[in-house]
């Protein structure tokens, strides 16, 4: 089967805890993307890589962080310094930068 | 930034008529729009997708419009059946960025 994955579904942090959110592709697509969204709001970018050990900000990275080792994985973590994760998480691959983007079925994170 | 917007948050139609949900962008430059659909809980599905050399494009039982003197985008929904109950989202793509920008998103009813 191939696509995207994403663990866990439901994720529980306690305030002050560093957490990583899993994504693994075997679409052997280039490009990975994070993005956020809020309840009743569109998906707000938050890094992007388009190529293994590079990557880049996007619109909200402040707060998380993310590294690409592996073409087919691209883990985040939400640090003790996100003021606000409670949120539910998005991964997407593409083939490259210029194509559509193909999303995993998400993290939901809720902070206690 | 510039910003992809939609007209309407919520738009309810009947089970068999046709759906249409607008979508308004302010990027001139934009060469690439994708028009995804979203079940509650779920990552976004991609439905359709338009580059700014086409007006048109269909799919099966849907049709995407790009006007691009206007700058409108509109997804229409043929024979609207009760699974296509969700929020659908546009994106769009300036042709310099290697990212998408997403609308906030319409949440379509489908009233039986």
């Amino acid at each position: 089967d191939g696509g995207i994955t994403q663990s866990p579904k439901y994720l529980f942090r306690k305030e002050g805890q560093n957490v990583t959110l899993s994504c693994e592709q075997n679409l052997n697509h280039d490009a990975m993307y994070w993005y956020r969204q809020d309840p009743g709001q569109g998906l707000r970018l938050i890094y992007y890589s388009q190529i293994v050990n590079d990557f880049q900000k996007g619109d909200i990275a402040e707060g998380y962080s993310v590294s690409r080792e592996k073409k087919e994985s691209f883990p985040l973590t939400v640090t003790s310094a996100q003021k606000n994760p409670t949120a539910f998480y998005l991964c997407a691959s593409s083939p490259g930068s210029y194509n559509e983007q193909f999303f995993g079925p998400g993290t939901r994170l809720t902070v206690l | 930034g510039e910003s992809v917007g939609l007209h309407l948050p919520t738009l309810s139609v009947q089970e068999g008529d046709n759906s249409i949900i607008n979508c308004a962008y302010s990027n001139s430059a934009s060469d690439y729009f994708i028009w995804y659909k979203q079940e509650s809980g779920k990552g976004p599905q991609f439905i359709i997708d338009i580059r700014s050399n086409m007006d048109k494009r269909q799919g099966q039982r849907v049709t995407v419009l790009l006007n691009k003197t206007v700058k409108h985008l509109s997804l229409q929904i043929a024979a609207t059946q009760p699974g296509d109950s969700a929020v659908y989202f546009c994106a769009e793509r300036p042709g310099s960025a290697r990212q998408l920008t997403f609308g906030s998103g319409t949440q379509l009813t489908v009233l039986p």
